[in-house]
């Protein structure tokens, strides 16, 4: 079975601090992608990222960072020096390469994020 | 990347009665999918919308209920039929060339039934 666990719920922290939203997947499939979104207040989902089973290469994209391990089914996602704009909630997503569904996704719970100024 | 115009934005329906929710997209499209969230929860898959074919349903959702029409590769509408106060949730359209590249989103519909 795919599973993606968020085990926070709710986060808050003070602005320009550093948070890190953790995401832990389940799946039989030697190949998937591992996805994150931000959902802020407005409602639309925003792409944030898209990593592949075979890339364990940590990512960097500003005050953005991913880290992904195979061996602890994880992919985690820092925000340094948060600042209130990033307050939303974050979805980790895990897709599969199987049946006819390419392309459809399993979404954690998700994190709600609140960056207090 | 793609851009998805989903139509209305949102909504407030009467019990009993049915919406379709369109969805649009500036290119020609693989794959589309239709989504629910409802309050407070996560994104649910409802179906795959395939073209020229009948869609293809989740466990849990069912054609009476979520009509679902793909008539080309880059439009494609959702109807929530019979709605009951259950069904308020948001609806979204996704898109996706395959699972080697992103899955875009619309901004959803906001759907509550009273």
């Amino acid at each position: 079975a795919q599973k993606v666990t968020q085990a926070q719920t709710e986060i808050s922290v003070v602005e320009k601090e550093d948070v890190t939203l953790d995401c832990v997947y389940e799946t039989r499939d030697t190949t998937y992608y591992l996805f994150w979104y931000k959902q802020p207040p407005s409602g639309e989902l925003v792409f944030l990222i898209r990593r592949n089973s075979f890339d364990e290469q940590n990512e960097i994209s500003g005050r953005y960072s991913w880290n992904f391990q195979k061996s602890t089914s994880s992919f985690n996602f820092t925000i340094t020096a948060s600042q209130v704009v990033d307050s939303a909630v974050y979805f980790c997503a895990l897709g599969a390469p199987y049946g006819g569904s390419q392309g459809n996704l399993i979404f954690g719970k998700g994190t709600k994020l609140s960056v207090k100024p | 990347s793609a851009v998805i115009s989903q139509k209305p934005s949102r909504d407030i329906c009467q019990r009993g009665t049915s919406l379709t929710i369109q969805c649009q997209v500036d290119s020609q499209v693989t794959m589309m999918f239709w989504y629910r969230q409802q309050p407070g929860q996560s994104l649910t898959l409802i179906a795959t919308a395939n073209q020229g074919s009948e869609a293809t349903y989740e466990s849990g959702f069912v054609i009476d209920k979520f009509p679902i029409s793909r008539p080309n590769l880059t439009f494609s509408t959702l109807t929530v039929s019979n709605m009951s106060p259950e069904d308020s949730s948001i609806y979204l359209c996704s898109v996706s060339q395959g699972m080697n590249t992103e899955a875009f989103f619309g901004q959803g519909t906001r759907l509550t039934v009273v």
